[in-house]
């Protein structure tokens, strides 16, 4: 089982809403992402847990704010969101950072759109 | 990470073989060679990686030149439903202090046809 799941899969919110997309995986994996993707583009890293710590923020504004309860969870808050946000949100997870078999596995996504 | 060169589109013939080409001139002796692949709104998907040696899996084959320089990725018979965008990517592996982003670029567009 490979399975990374995302919800919502769709989500329409207002600039001045808060809202949060959640991530799950039952892999045992201990690194989880987010990803962002624009249309036509191809996916950039924003996030990076390891062990339900933040590794890397790759200068991601302050309206996103990535949360880990625990080591199958991964939360992105969201709040203030310009349009210009508006993408698909991809979360991925894999065995660790380090080790050889550090396959990357994502999910469906979540598509977002801000208005 | 060193960086990838694909062209960006190519068509192939449905029950063909794709040969998908990557060049990565720059990479180094302890990159690996990733592909992935992302179908149309859906989340990537992994098919294969590799150091040196050419690697087979279910999904696909992955030939590595002697000098690491490039690198094929073989769909051995085409379907219709292996359109989509095709990502390859070269990332360190090893330690947590040398952890590589999975970086992509932009990919190659293959359509197969009937």
């Amino acid at each position: 089982d490979t399975e990374v799941t995302q919800t919502p899969k769709h989500l329409v919110m207002g600039m001045t809403n808060k809202k949060s997309l959640k991530c799950e995986q039952h892999m045992g994996h201990r690194a989880m992402y987010w990803y962002k993707q624009k249309a036509k583009k191809p996916p950039e890293l924003m996030f990076v847990y390891s062990y339900e710590k933040l590794s890397i923020n790759e200068s991601v504004p302050s309206r996103f704010s990535p949360e880990c309860p625990n080591s199958s969870l991964l939360n992105l808050h969201l709040h203030a969101l310009q349009p210009e946000d508006s993408a698909l949100y991809l979360c991925a997870s894999s065995q660790d950072l380090g080790s050889i078999g550090n396959t990357i596995y994502f999910g469906e996504g979540s598509w977002l759109t801000v208005v | 990470d060193a960086k990838t060169t694909q062209p960006p589109s190519m068509d192939c013939a449905e029950g063909r073989a794709a040969n998908l080409p990557c060049n990565h001139s720059t990479i180094s002796g302890n990159e690996y060679v990733y592909w992935y692949r992302q179908i149309h709104s859906q989340g990537p998907q992994y098919i294969i990686h590799g150091l040196k040696n050419n690697e087979t899996n279910e999904m696909a084959s992955l030939i590595i030149t002697e000098d690491r320089k490039s690198s094929t990725l073989i769909l051995p018979h085409a379907t219709l439903r292996d359109t989509a965008v095709y990502y390859c990517i070269v990332r360190v592996l090893g330690t947590t202090d040398s952890w590589g982003k999975l970086q992509f670029g932009a990919g190659t567009q293959v359509v197969v046809t009937p």
